[in-house]
């Protein structure tokens, strides 16, 4: 498959479970986004990687613990969550080509849709 | 600190209407601005951006820097351009933030 793939991409998790979420990215690109959609809420950046660096984490909590092995694959593993957790998670990835040449367009991933009893 | 607003959480418009769907923003520095559309049961992808000033699927956006507003148009509003669509500044920080708005849903009525 081509573009970002994401998987499960629905889950259903108690919130003593530890669960991990995958992205995989097939377009050749440097950086890999998460992102956190929930209702009546704008798109939240979580963590940004860059090179397989993380170069941005904007204040997420620490049950949601991101790793990215290599540039084309991303986790976010998931432990003691809340029910306000519960969201759409999206992976996005983008040609990261330097400070002084802009911004690239990111590249979105389906989502995985997560649901926390 | 950037932001971006969307006041509107859902547009109706007749098929053939005009449609304006707003965005402003708040930040400091020059930013780059784009639009996003996710489309029903589809990922969310990019739709248009500032700088390269082009026109995709017949809409346009106009960086205004005096009014920090980077509005989506399209003279005459087609079915399928029925969707969701968000507004969203990179910039500050780290080239690679990006903030975006709470999305508006266009709906076109036949």
């Amino acid at each position: 498959e081509t573009g970002v793939t994401q998987t499960p991409r629905h889950l259903v998790m108690g919130m003593t479970n530890k669960k991990s979420l995958k992205c995989e990215q097939h377009l050749g690109h440097n950086a890999m986004y998460w992102y956190k959609q929930s209702a009546k809420k704008p798109l939240e950046l979580m963590f940004v990687y860059s090179l397989e660096e993380r170069v941005e984490n904007n204040s997420v909590p620490s049950r949601f613990s991101p790793e990215c092995p290599n540039s084309s694959h991303l986790f976010l593993h998931l432990h003691t969550l809340q029910p306000e957790d519960s969201a759409l998670y999206l992976c996005a990835s983008s040609q990261d080509t330097g400070r002084l040449a802009g911004v690239e367009t990111q590249y979105f991933g389906p989502g995985t849709r997560l649901l926390v009893l | 600190a950037q932001r971006v607003t969307q006041p509107e959480k859902l547009l109706s418009v007749f098929k053939g209407a005009p449609v304006e769907l707003k965005c402003n923003y708040s930040y400091s520095g020059s930013p780059e601005l784009f639009w996003y559309v996710q489309y029903s049961r589809q990922r969310l992808q990019l739709l248009l951006r500032h700088i390269s000033r082009e026109s995709i699927k017949g809409f346009t956006a106009d960086l205004n820097k005096g009014e920090t507003s980077f509005h989506l148009k399209k003279p005459f509003a087609q079915e399928e351009d029925s969707a969701m669509y968000y507004c969203a500044l990179h910039g500050g920080g780290g080239y690679q933030k990006v903030t975006f708005g709470t999305g508006t849903k266009l709906q076109v009525i036949p």
